[in-house]
C-alpha cells in the first residue's frame, strides 16, 4: 500500500515568493495532519483537518501560511509570501480516529 | 498543555551494545497515549510503538523493547545489542485520548543515536 505522499521533495525559492507543499494521505484516512520541523523548535503541529475541514489551526505561525484540503486525496499547504525562516522540513501525516499517524518523506524548504 | 523531554541530545555507542533513551512526559489527561518514531538519516518519520495510558507492560519486539512507568512519567526506549542500521533521531511523543489519530502529538526534541561500528 502507499503510504503518505509528499511533493515536491525539495524546494527552493526566494524570499517573497509563493511556495505550495502537496500531500496526498493514506486511501481511507480521514484525519490529516501538517508539520513542520527546524532546529530551533523541533517538530510542530500547524494544523489539522477532519473529513477535509480544518479542526484547529492555532499552530499555523501567521497568515502567510494557508492549508487546504479540496478531497480526501489531497491537502496543500501555502506561504505566500516566503521568508527565510520559513526554511524548515514540513511533514505531512495521516490516520484514522483511533490509528497512530503515518508520515509521509517530508518537504525540505529553502528560502533564500 | 502537554510536554515530552528528551534530557539526551546525542548518544554514542559501539556496535553491540546496549542503548537506552529516556522520554519524560507532563500531561494533565488522564487518558493518553505515548510514541516513539524514528528519523533515519534519509529524514522520514517511521512510527514504531503506541502505548495507552492504562498499559503499563512493558513491550518487546525483537531488538527493541519499551518500558511505561506511570509512577515517574516515563516511557524509555532500548535497543539491545545495537547495530548500526539503528543509527537514527529518535523521537517520543504524546497524543491525549484519540490515541494520536484525532490529535495532534506533541514531540520531544529526539535524540541523536549514533552507532559506530
Amino acid at each position: 500500500d502507499a503510504g503518505v505522499i509528499q511533493s515536491p521533495r525539495h524546494e527552493v525559492t526566494e524570499m517573497g515568493q509563493e511556495v505550495t507543499l502537496r500531500c496526498k494521505p493514506i486511501s481511507g484516512h480521514d484525519y490529516l495532519f501538517w508539520y513542520r520541523q527546524t532546529m530551533m523548535r523541533g517538530l510542530e503541529l500547524l494544523i489539522y483537518f477532519n473529513n477535509n475541514v480544518p479542526i484547529d489551526d492555532s499552530g499555523m505561525p501567521e497568515d502567510r501560511f494557508s492549508a487546504k484540503m479540496p478531497n480526501a486525496s489531497f491537502s496543500t499547504l501555502k506561504i505566500q509570501p516566503s521568508e527565510p525562516r520559513d526554511s524548515a522540513v514540513y511533514f505531512c501525516a495521516s490516520s484514522l480516529m483511533s490509528s497512530p499517524q503515518y508520515f509521509g518523506a517530508g518537504t525540505r524548504l529553502s528560502v533564500l | 498543555a502537554q510536554k515530552v523531554t528528551q534530557a539526551q541530545t546525542e548518544i554514542s555507542v559501539v556496535e553491540k551494545e546496549d542503548v537506552t533513551l529516556d522520554c519524560v512526559y507532563e500531561t494533565r489527561d488522564t487518558t493518553y497515549y505515548l510514541f516513539w518514531y524514528k528519523q533515519p538519516p534519509s529524514g522520514e518519520l517511521v512510527f514504531l510503538i503506541r502505548r495507552n495510558s492504562f498499559d503499563e507492560q512493558n513491550e518487546i519486539s525483537g531488538r527493541y523493547s519499551w518500558n511505561f512507568q506511570k509512577s515517574t512519567s516515563s516511557f524509555n526506549f532500548t535497543i539491545t545489542a545495537s547495530q548500526v542500521v539503528d543509527s537514527a533521531v529518535y523521537f517520543c511523543a504524546l497524543s491525549g485520548y484519540s490515541g494520536g489519530g484525532a490529535d495532534g502529538l506533541t514531540f520531544g526534541k529526539g535524540t541523536h543515536l549514533i552507532i559506530q561500528p
